[in-house]
Protein backbone atom coordinates (compact mmCIF):
# COMPACT_ATOMS: atom_id res chain seq x y z
CA UNK A 1 0.00 0.00 0.00
CA UNK A 2 1.55 3.10 -1.25
CA UNK A 3 -0.86 5.68 0.05
CA UNK A 4 -0.48 8.01 2.95
CA UNK A 5 -0.58 5.89 6.64
CA UNK A 6 -0.74 7.60 10.31
CA UNK A 7 -0.13 5.67 13.10
CA UNK A 8 -1.87 5.37 15.79
CA UNK A 9 -5.30 4.74 14.35
CA UNK A 10 -6.95 5.32 17.58
CA UNK A 11 -5.10 6.84 21.19
CA UNK A 12 -7.25 7.33 24.39
CA UNK A 13 -5.74 9.42 26.23
CA UNK A 14 -6.18 11.33 30.12
CA UNK A 15 -6.22 15.31 30.62
CA UNK A 16 -3.19 16.55 30.60
CA UNK A 17 -1.09 13.54 29.18
CA UNK A 18 1.05 14.44 26.02
CA UNK A 19 0.77 12.26 22.64
CA UNK A 20 2.19 12.09 19.05
CA UNK A 21 1.23 11.08 16.37
CA UNK A 22 2.80 10.07 13.24
CA UNK A 23 2.20 10.75 9.49
CA UNK A 24 3.88 8.91 6.49
CA UNK A 25 2.93 10.56 3.01
CA UNK A 26 3.38 9.63 -0.06
CA UNK A 27 7.10 8.65 -1.41
CA UNK A 28 7.03 11.34 -4.14
CA UNK A 29 4.59 14.22 -2.46
CA UNK A 30 6.85 16.72 -0.98
CA UNK A 31 4.15 18.51 0.58
CA UNK A 32 2.54 17.46 3.94
CA UNK A 33 -0.89 18.46 5.76
CA UNK A 34 -2.16 17.80 9.20
CA UNK A 35 -6.10 18.77 9.52
CA UNK A 36 -8.17 18.46 12.62
CA UNK A 37 -12.11 17.49 12.08
CA UNK A 38 -15.16 16.66 14.73
CA UNK A 39 -18.27 15.14 14.56
CA UNK A 40 -20.28 16.22 11.76
CA UNK A 41 -18.07 18.78 10.36
CA UNK A 42 -15.46 18.67 7.44
CA UNK A 43 -11.57 18.71 8.36
CA UNK A 44 -10.43 22.27 9.14
CA UNK A 45 -6.65 23.18 8.34
CA UNK A 46 -4.14 23.26 11.28
CA UNK A 47 -0.51 23.26 9.45
CA UNK A 48 0.77 22.18 6.38
CA UNK A 49 4.86 21.61 5.41
CA UNK A 50 6.81 22.04 2.40
CA UNK A 51 9.61 19.36 2.23
CA UNK A 52 10.81 20.06 5.75
CA UNK A 53 9.62 24.10 6.07
CA UNK A 54 7.04 24.33 7.84
CA UNK A 55 4.92 27.07 5.94
CA UNK A 56 1.77 27.73 7.30
CA UNK A 57 0.38 27.13 10.48
CA UNK A 58 -3.80 28.03 11.06
CA UNK A 59 -4.61 29.76 14.23
CA UNK A 60 -6.25 26.71 15.83
CA UNK A 61 -2.93 25.39 16.28
CA UNK A 62 -2.50 26.69 20.11
CA UNK A 63 1.45 26.59 21.72
CA UNK A 64 -0.36 23.16 23.10
CA UNK A 65 0.45 21.81 19.49
CA UNK A 66 4.09 21.46 17.51
CA UNK A 67 4.11 19.86 14.75
CA UNK A 68 7.69 18.56 12.80
CA UNK A 69 8.83 16.86 9.31
CA UNK A 70 12.73 16.53 10.05
CA UNK A 71 13.69 15.12 7.26
CA UNK A 72 11.00 15.59 4.54
CA UNK A 73 9.48 12.57 4.55
CA UNK A 74 7.39 11.71 7.78
CA UNK A 75 5.86 13.95 9.97
CA UNK A 76 4.67 13.94 13.87
CA UNK A 77 2.06 16.33 15.16
CA UNK A 78 2.72 16.50 19.13
CA UNK A 79 -0.02 17.57 21.92
CA UNK A 80 0.94 18.59 24.88
CA UNK A 81 -1.47 18.82 28.20
CA UNK A 82 -4.50 17.33 26.80
CA UNK A 83 -7.60 19.02 26.93
CA UNK A 84 -10.65 17.12 26.38
CA UNK A 85 -11.52 19.95 23.80
CA UNK A 86 -8.64 18.30 21.98
CA UNK A 87 -10.58 14.96 21.25
CA UNK A 88 -11.19 15.24 17.52
CA UNK A 89 -9.41 12.66 14.05
CA UNK A 90 -6.36 14.17 12.98
CA UNK A 91 -5.85 13.87 9.58
CA UNK A 92 -2.75 13.81 7.59
CA UNK A 93 -2.62 14.53 3.74
CA UNK A 94 0.25 14.95 1.38
CA UNK A 95 0.46 16.69 -2.17
CA UNK A 96 2.72 16.60 -5.27
CA UNK A 97 4.64 19.68 -6.50
CA UNK A 98 2.58 21.95 -7.90
CA UNK A 99 -0.97 19.92 -8.08
CA UNK A 100 -3.39 20.78 -5.59
CA UNK A 101 -5.28 17.08 -5.12
CA UNK A 102 -4.20 16.23 -1.69
CA UNK A 103 -4.51 12.65 -0.94
CA UNK A 104 -5.38 11.61 2.85
CA UNK A 105 -4.46 9.08 4.90
CA UNK A 106 -7.07 7.02 7.48
CA UNK A 107 -6.70 9.62 10.24
CA UNK A 108 -6.02 9.44 14.07
CA UNK A 109 -9.17 9.40 16.42
CA UNK A 110 -7.88 10.93 19.94
CA UNK A 111 -9.97 10.84 22.51
CA UNK A 112 -9.37 12.77 25.67
CA UNK A 113 -10.99 11.27 29.30
CA UNK B 1 -14.85 28.09 10.73
CA UNK B 2 -15.62 26.75 7.56
CA UNK B 3 -16.30 29.22 4.90
CA UNK B 4 -17.79 27.04 2.61
CA UNK B 5 -21.77 26.41 2.81
CA UNK B 6 -22.66 23.10 1.54
CA UNK B 7 -26.13 21.68 1.11
CA UNK B 8 -28.63 19.45 1.57
CA UNK B 9 -27.08 18.72 5.15
CA UNK B 10 -28.59 15.31 4.40
CA UNK B 11 -30.42 13.18 1.48
CA UNK B 12 -32.20 10.08 1.45
CA UNK B 13 -32.91 8.66 -1.27
CA UNK B 14 -33.97 5.23 -3.09
CA UNK B 15 -31.57 2.92 -5.35
CA UNK B 16 -30.84 3.63 -8.68
CA UNK B 17 -32.65 7.86 -7.76
CA UNK B 18 -30.00 10.79 -9.28
CA UNK B 19 -28.65 13.16 -6.74
CA UNK B 20 -27.42 16.46 -6.61
CA UNK B 21 -25.25 18.80 -3.80
CA UNK B 22 -23.32 21.85 -4.19
CA UNK B 23 -21.37 24.27 -2.59
CA UNK B 24 -21.55 27.92 -2.49
CA UNK B 25 -18.64 30.32 -1.05
CA UNK B 26 -18.31 33.97 -0.55
CA UNK B 27 -14.57 33.46 -1.52
CA UNK B 28 -12.97 32.98 -4.92
CA UNK B 29 -11.18 29.62 -5.42
CA UNK B 30 -8.66 28.13 -7.72
CA UNK B 31 -9.41 25.24 -7.48
CA UNK B 32 -12.70 22.96 -6.28
CA UNK B 33 -12.71 19.26 -4.86
CA UNK B 34 -15.02 16.96 -3.90
CA UNK B 35 -13.98 13.93 -1.23
CA UNK B 36 -15.71 10.92 0.20
CA UNK B 37 -15.56 9.44 3.57
CA UNK B 38 -16.70 6.50 5.14
CA UNK B 39 -17.10 6.05 8.70
CA UNK B 40 -13.63 6.08 10.53
CA UNK B 41 -11.55 6.34 7.15
CA UNK B 42 -9.99 9.72 5.85
CA UNK B 43 -11.67 11.29 2.92
CA UNK B 44 -10.82 9.81 -0.60
CA UNK B 45 -10.50 12.52 -3.15
CA UNK B 46 -13.26 11.75 -5.90
CA UNK B 47 -12.84 14.43 -8.48
CA UNK B 48 -10.01 17.92 -8.83
CA UNK B 49 -11.43 20.47 -10.69
CA UNK B 50 -9.22 23.46 -11.99
CA UNK B 51 -11.12 26.27 -14.26
CA UNK B 52 -13.70 28.16 -13.88
CA UNK B 53 -16.67 26.19 -15.88
CA UNK B 54 -15.03 23.24 -16.19
CA UNK B 55 -17.06 20.12 -15.73
CA UNK B 56 -15.30 16.71 -15.20
CA UNK B 57 -16.87 13.15 -14.65
CA UNK B 58 -15.26 10.32 -13.13
CA UNK B 59 -17.86 7.20 -13.57
CA UNK B 60 -21.15 7.78 -12.39
CA UNK B 61 -20.25 11.39 -10.81
CA UNK B 62 -20.10 14.76 -12.46
CA UNK B 63 -18.47 17.82 -11.07
CA UNK B 64 -18.55 21.33 -12.11
CA UNK B 65 -16.74 24.31 -11.00
CA UNK B 66 -18.86 27.37 -11.20
CA UNK B 67 -18.45 30.39 -13.87
CA UNK B 68 -18.24 32.77 -10.79
CA UNK B 69 -15.22 30.67 -9.25
CA UNK B 70 -17.42 30.93 -5.97
CA UNK B 71 -19.63 27.41 -6.21
CA UNK B 72 -19.76 23.98 -7.68
CA UNK B 73 -22.09 21.21 -7.45
CA UNK B 74 -21.19 17.11 -7.60
CA UNK B 75 -24.17 14.70 -9.33
CA UNK B 76 -23.99 11.22 -8.92
CA UNK B 77 -26.07 9.06 -11.19
CA UNK B 78 -28.35 6.21 -10.55
CA UNK B 79 -26.95 5.80 -6.71
CA UNK B 80 -26.06 2.38 -5.40
CA UNK B 81 -26.02 1.22 -1.79
CA UNK B 82 -21.94 1.84 -1.84
CA UNK B 83 -22.39 5.42 -2.58
CA UNK B 84 -23.80 6.09 1.13
CA UNK B 85 -21.40 8.44 3.12
CA UNK B 86 -20.78 11.59 3.71
CA UNK B 87 -19.49 13.87 0.49
CA UNK B 88 -17.14 16.77 1.34
CA UNK B 89 -16.83 19.91 -0.93
CA UNK B 90 -13.20 21.66 -0.62
CA UNK B 91 -12.14 25.06 -2.27
CA UNK B 92 -8.17 25.92 -2.85
CA UNK B 93 -6.69 28.63 -2.74
CA UNK B 94 -3.13 28.74 -0.35
CA UNK B 95 -4.58 26.33 1.68
CA UNK B 96 -7.85 24.08 1.50
CA UNK B 97 -11.11 24.79 3.37
CA UNK B 98 -14.31 22.12 3.56
CA UNK B 99 -17.64 22.23 3.89
CA UNK B 100 -19.63 20.50 6.31
CA UNK B 101 -20.37 17.77 4.44
CA UNK B 102 -23.79 16.20 2.57
CA UNK B 103 -24.64 12.87 4.44
CA UNK B 104 -26.56 10.43 1.69
CA UNK B 105 -28.32 7.42 2.66
CA UNK B 106 -29.27 4.88 -0.07
CA UNK B 107 -32.18 2.89 0.43
CA UNK B 108 -32.00 -0.70 -1.65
Amino acid sequence: DTGVSQDPRHKITKRGQNVTFRCDPISEHNRLYWYRQTLGQGPEFLTYFQNEAQLEKSRLLSDRFSAERPKGSFSTLEIQRTEQGDSAMYLCASSARGVNEQFFGPGTRLTVL
Amino acid sequence: GQQLNQSPQSMFIQEGEDVSMNCTSSSIFNTWLWYKQDPGEGPVLLIALYKAGELTSNGRLTAQFGITRKDSFLNISASIPSDVGIYFCAGENNDMRFGAGTRLTVKP
